[in-house]
């Protein structure tokens, strides 16, 4: 049993839709993440919140757009996307006053297809 | 030049072999330095911190060279379960207080009978 859950665990959408991804954790962490992994590829991170604020923006296109309303919930917005943006999208939280050694620990993820 | 580099594999190896990973990273300000597992078409999990000394847990050992800027992971007596790919991961702590964890592509293990 996973203590962050994302919602859905499949999603398929045309280029015009509108979706969001959502992650829950249940650890009290104060940091979450949002990491894309593609075939063959390493993860890639795509946004940082650390106590509710944006950290870190990793040169995401515009058509992914965040969210982080509390500490334990985090959002990804897509809308109008590309092919080329089907793959895992990762949420991950970790506890970042706990220092370097902080590991991270990831949901089960959502897999997406773009058609 | 990548963050991370591993060797992608795969690493075939029967069941009891001894078989190890390496990794090297580009930036000389990682301060912490971790291996996951990732099974198929799951999400990667801890399997180890890698410390300064080198540290073991059970049948996996992992070292760590500052100097060279390369990361190791040494599984004895494989197990079927433990086929998998392994991530070298490396982490820069920013003074926001936040962790940047930075992933390599992987190295797949495939134990057989």
């Amino acid at each position: 049993e996973t203590g962050v859950t994302q919602t859905p665990r499949h999603l398929v959408m045309g280029m015009t839709n509108k979706k969001s991804l959502k992650c829950e954790q249940h650890l009290g962490h104060n940091a979450m993440y949002w990491y894309k992994q593609s075939a063959k590829k390493p993860l890639e991170l795509m946004f940082v919140y650390s106590l509710e604020e944006r950290v870190e923006n990793n040169s995401v296109p515009s058509r992914f757009s965040p969210e982080c309303p509390n500490s334990s919930h985090l959002f990804l917005h897509l809308h109008t996307l590309q092919p080329e943006d089907s793959a895992l999208y990762l949420c991950a939280s970790s506890q970042s006053d706990r220092g370097p050694n902080s590991p991270l620990h990831f949901g089960n993820g959502t897999r997406l297809t773009v058609t | 030049r990548k963050e991370v580099e591993q060797d992608p594999g795969p690493f075939n190896v029967p069941e009891g072999a001894t078989v190890a990973f390496n990794c090297t990273y580009s930036n000389s300000a990682s301060q912490s330095f971790f291996w996951y597992r990732q099974d198929c078409r799951k999400e990667p999990k801890l399997l180890m911190s890698v410390y300064s000394s080198g540290n073991e847990d059970g049948r996996f050992t992992a070292q760590l060279n500052r100097a060279s800027q390369y990361i190791s992971l040494l599984i004895r007596d494989s197990k079927l379960s433990d086929s998998a790919t392994y991530l070298c991961v490396v982490n820069i702590r920013f003074s926001g207080g936040y962790n940047k964890l930075i992933f390599g592509a992987g190295t797949r293990l495939a134990v057989h009978p």
